[in-house]
């Protein structure tokens, strides 16, 4: 398994800010994904996080409004950029360890 | 196309067992999960199924799938008021590491 953690475990922010969450994990890890779950909503994928090159993002999401950083295996950082009352949601950060996906305890962000 | 699908809410009294349902679409499926999340809180792995088995058994859960009609279940046996959460279940499919996330089910448990 993998411990997660991530800063800020929640933060209110002032609309057209920008807010950098980090991601800890105990141990090295290939790959690091960034989730977003909407109120009430279920989770989507943002990006993957790729250690030593850029990130890979999903359809709808670009790296100008979530530049992502993968320094080495055990750390990443997602920035929501000029942020707006819609971005208002939480971010979790996830590994992948052989077949099985885990989950941080999530960043709750309220933009207002 | 990756949809994947749930009931929205379940109600069951404790000591019963609860059946969460999910249908998805995408038969290149290799594995499926089933997560908790309580209130506040993250995202907590239950369990997870291969998609060549059609049931495994842990504790008091038991996963059912069926490939054939890619329905996937969680059933809970002697449902707690600490069951009380939303359960998610999710695919991976394609060859990368990429979950596909169900809409929830919210589980509450009466006394």
């Amino acid at each position: 398994s993998a411990v997660i953690s991530q800063k800020p475990s929640r933060d209110i922010c002032q609309r057209g800010t920008s807010l950098t969450i980090q991601c800890q994990v105990d141990s090295q890890v290939t790959m690091m994904f960034w989730y977003r779950q909407q109120p009430g909503q279920s989770l989507t994928l943002i990006a993957t996080a790729n250690q030593g090159s850029e990130a890979t993002y999903e359809s709808g999401f670009v790296i100008d409004k979530f530049p992502i950083s993968r320094p080495n295996l055990t750390f990443s950082t997602l920035t929501v950029s000029n942020m707006s009352p819609e971005d208002s949601s939480i971010y979790l950060c996830s590994v992948s360890v052989d077949e099985t996906q885990y989950f941080g305890p999530g960043t709750r962000l309220l933009v207002l | 196309g990756e949809d994947v699908e749930q009931s929205l809410f379940l109600s069951v009294r404790e000591g019963d067992s609860s059946v969460i349902n999910c249908t998805y679409t995408d038969s290149s499926s290799t594995y499926l999960y089933w997560y908790k999340q309580e209130p506040g809180a993250g995202l907590q792995l239950l369990t997870y199924i291969f998609s060549n088995m059609d049931m495994k058994q842990d504790q008091r859960l038991t996963v059912l799938l069926n490939k054939k009609d890619k329905h996937l279940s969680l059933r809970i046996a002697d449902t707690q008021t600490g069951d009380s959460a939303i359960y998610f279940c999710a695919e991976k499919t394609g060859g990368g590491n990429k979950l596909t996330f169900g809409t929830g089910t919210q589980l509450k448990v009466e006394l």
